[in-house]
């Protein structure tokens, strides 16, 4: 009964290459997120789209772009990437749009994606 | 300064005693409040939210919110040893009404010495 799952769980890859990491989640929830967490644990939000559509994009390279398909499902691709994009990425959702306070806004994580540039 | 600041740690406690965790943030109009452990490899899992002031109790979990001195923080009652983990602050940012824009602090490593 997994409700908020990534792949792949890790990513070795080269510099300059191009790379895709999935997510989907089971809970009927809205709205969907992408975080980056840093070497020092530090986590950011990078975007988050409520059914289909870009609400939040933070201050990210434009070698991210977010795609998501339905509301289910929120993918990002990575271009060209860089030796500073290492990190983990954890996609996230929430259960309504974020109106009221407290439980609506709760992000449930997936299990993250480590990627490694080398 | 940061929009959400915990102090680092490592914060070390005995076994049984009172964890106490702190937070502060920046922005005056943050209506909600979060706090989310995170255990070493794992993904972050939400403990307590909290938006009006006072005290929330959940269990040995007890959140405090103080809008005026905007502080929040979590005390872990009688301490175990799985309690050991990095202790998320998370403010939402106001504004947002078709996400949560959640802004999270850099974490406080807590250990739990038996």
């Amino acid at each position: 009964d997994t409700a908020v799952s990534q792949t792949p769980k890790y990513l070795v890859t080269q510099m300059g290459n191009d790379k895709s990491i999935k997510c989907e989640q089971n809970l009927g929830h809205d709205t969907m997120y992408w975080y980056k967490q840093d070497s020092k644990k530090f986590l950011k939000i990078m975007f988050s789209y409520n059914n289909k559509e870009l609400i939040i994009n933070e201050t990210v390279p434009n070698r991210f772009s977010p795609k998501s398909p339905d509301k289910a499902h929120l993918n990002l691709h990575i271009n060209s990437l860089e030796l500073g994009d290492s990190a983990v990425y954890f996609c996230a959702s929430s259960p309504l749009r974020g109106l009221a306070g407290g439980d609506t806004d709760t992000q449930y994580f997936g299990p993250g994606t480590r990627l490694t540039v080398l | 300064q940061k929009e959400v600041e915990q102090n680092s740690g490592p914060l070390s406690v005995p076994e049984g005693a009172i964890a106490s965790l702190n937070c502060t943030y920046s922005d005056r109009g943050s209506q909600s409040f979060f706090w989310y452990r995170q255990y070493s490899g794992k993904s972050p899992e939400l403990i307590m939210f909290i938006y009006s002031n006072g005290d929330k109790e959940d269990g040995r979990f007890t959140a405090q919110l103080n809008k005026a001195s905007q502080y929040v923080s979590l005390l872990i009652r009688d301490s175990q040893p799985s309690d050991s983990a990095t202790y998320l602050c998370a403010v939402k940012a106001p504004g947002y009404s078709s996400a949560s824009k959640i802004i999270f602090g850099s974490g406080t490593r807590l250990s739990i010495r038996p």
